[in-house]
């Protein structure tokens, strides 16, 4: 595609329910970077890949979020048992190789009732 | 970690008139600044970025100017226009040190009036 793409572009869930959110970066794309945006701020780095190897989660909030790549392309963020405060827009990103520019998706805005 | 403030939160300005942003850092080790503007319900998009080996980048009516001794950037937005309004984020990383991914700041909503 022209640029990278994410699904579902919103989610509504009950709080405990999984989610899975997906991101389809830019073909050709090597490194993969999640976000996640509360309002009014800037995007807060979750983790990054490089084809499949999870290279950072340092971001990642807490042992419920968990991220794969399997196949070195679509990329994967799970959520386990959802809690409130994890409602966000939840952010790719991808560059051709790391350290280049980032081209950032639509977002995923998620609501946990 | 790395820390970065970003002011003013929200900016005014008249069509014609210059807007400039403001960043600081907190790692000497950040050596890559991109500056990126968000429109109301789309994904950020890289306007510009400026290198630590480099102290001024110009693109047109958009320049940034880096302070490696202070540790602050700044974005400069000449002859504004009713386009130019949305949100902008500027962020630093250390390309190099293994250290990819981007701090942002909290943003500056920028305002052009016709």
């Amino acid at each position: 595609g022209a640029g990278v793409s994410q699904s579902p572009r919103y989610k509504v869930t009950k709080r405990g329910q999984d989610v899975a959110l997906r991101c389809d970066p830019i073909s050709g794309h090597v490194s993969l970077y999640w976000y996640r945006q509360a309002l009014g701020q800037g995007p807060e780095f979750l983790t990054y890949f490089n084809y499949e190897a999870q290279q950072d989660k340092s971001g990642l909030p807490n042992d419920r979020f968990s991220a794969e790549r399997p196949e070195g392309s679509i990329s994967t963020l799970t959520i386990q048992r959802t809690e409130q405060r994890d409602s966000a827009m939840y952010r790719c990103a991808s560059s051709p190789i790391s350290g280049n520019e980032q081209f950032f998706g639509p977002g995923t805005r998620l609501t946990v009732l | 970690g790395e820390n970065v403030e970003q002011h003013p939160s929200t900016l005014s300005v008249q069509e014609g008139d210059s807007a400039v942003i403001k960043c600081t850092y907190s790692d000497s080790a950040s050596n890559y600044f991109p500056w990126y503007k968000q429109e109301l319900g789309k994904g950020p998009q890289l306007i510009i970025d400026i290198r630590s080996n480099v102290g001024e980048k110009k693109d047109q009516r958009i320049a940034v100017t880096l302070n490696k001794t202070a540790k602050h950037f700044s974005l400069h937005i000449t002859e504004t226009q009713p386009e130019d309004s949305a949100v902008y984020f500027c962020a630093a990383s250390g390309l190099g040190s293994g250290t990819y991914k981007y701090i942002f700041g909290t943003g500056t909503r920028l305002k052009v009036l016709a």
